[in-house]
């Protein structure tokens, strides 16, 4: 089993849509957690942290529920911009980073 | 921000030789560094851990004797494909985090395309 899972998508959205990913990890013990956009052959850049009391940055929030092992990213109001691959992040032994499979999201005009 | 490089930033070889992949902290000293590899369409997979004047540190399933990694700086690591074939065709990536950093935010270079003939 995989320590980070992501539903691939893709996420087929129009532009000014509410749309939202979820992550689940397996490994109660990871310490943290990260939400990365990586773009078509370009290197993973950081989108936001994510703690359990909720990180909102503009249009993106992010959660942790670590009762539920699953974290989450909520983006508004879409933007063509926006298309990327989302890969979420689990921290463990504090320094290795296990990465979902990415979730793809599409905006369309 | 901290920023990271590679190089070279792609590369074709012939089976059965080897390439050398660099990767750069350009504005601070890395400790640590890691390395990933992301087949098209799949995420990053990490590959090991690469430790400043120490061995690195393979994951499971990586051969160590395939895949060399020398950090003989604080600003370089180098991953050294060897005996390369067809499926070692990849996206390496390295990334690193400053001292002191462990567990924040960790900071990619833009990748190195590998393609084996």
């Amino acid at each position: 089993r995989k320590e980070v899972e992501q539903d691939p998508g893709p996420f087929n959205v129009p532009e000014g849509a509410t749309v939202a990913f979820n992550c689940t990890y397996s490994n109660s013990a990871s310490q943290s957690f990260f939400w990365y956009r990586q773009d078509c052959r370009k290197e993973p850049k950081l989108l936001m942290s994510v703690y359990s009391s909720g990180n909102e940055d503009g249009r993106f929030t992010a959660q942790l529920n670590r009762a539920s092992q699953y974290i989450s990213l909520l983006i508004r109001d879409s933007k063509l911009s926006d298309s990327a691959t989302y890969l979420c992040v689990g921290v463990y032994n504090f320094n290795k980073f296990y990465f979902g499979s990415g979730t793809k999201l599409n905006v369309k005009p | 921000g901290a920023v990271v490089s590679q190089h070279p930033s792609w590369v074709i070889c012939k089976s059965g030789t080897s390439v050398k992949i660099e990767c750069r902290s350009l504005d601070f000293q890395a400790t640590t560094m890691f390395w990933y590899r992301q087949f098209p369409k799949q995420s990053l997979m990490l590959m090991a851990t690469s430790n400043e004047g120490s061995k690195a540190t393979y994951e499971q399933g990586v051969e160590k004797d395939k895949f060399l990694i020398n950090h003989a700086s604080l600003t370089l690591s180098t991953l050294t494909v060897t005996s390369a074939h067809p499926e070692d065709s990849s996206f390496y990536i390295c990334s690193a985090y400053p001292p002191g950093g462990a567990g924040s935010e960790q900071y990619f270079g833009p990748g190195t395309r590998l393609t084996v003939t």
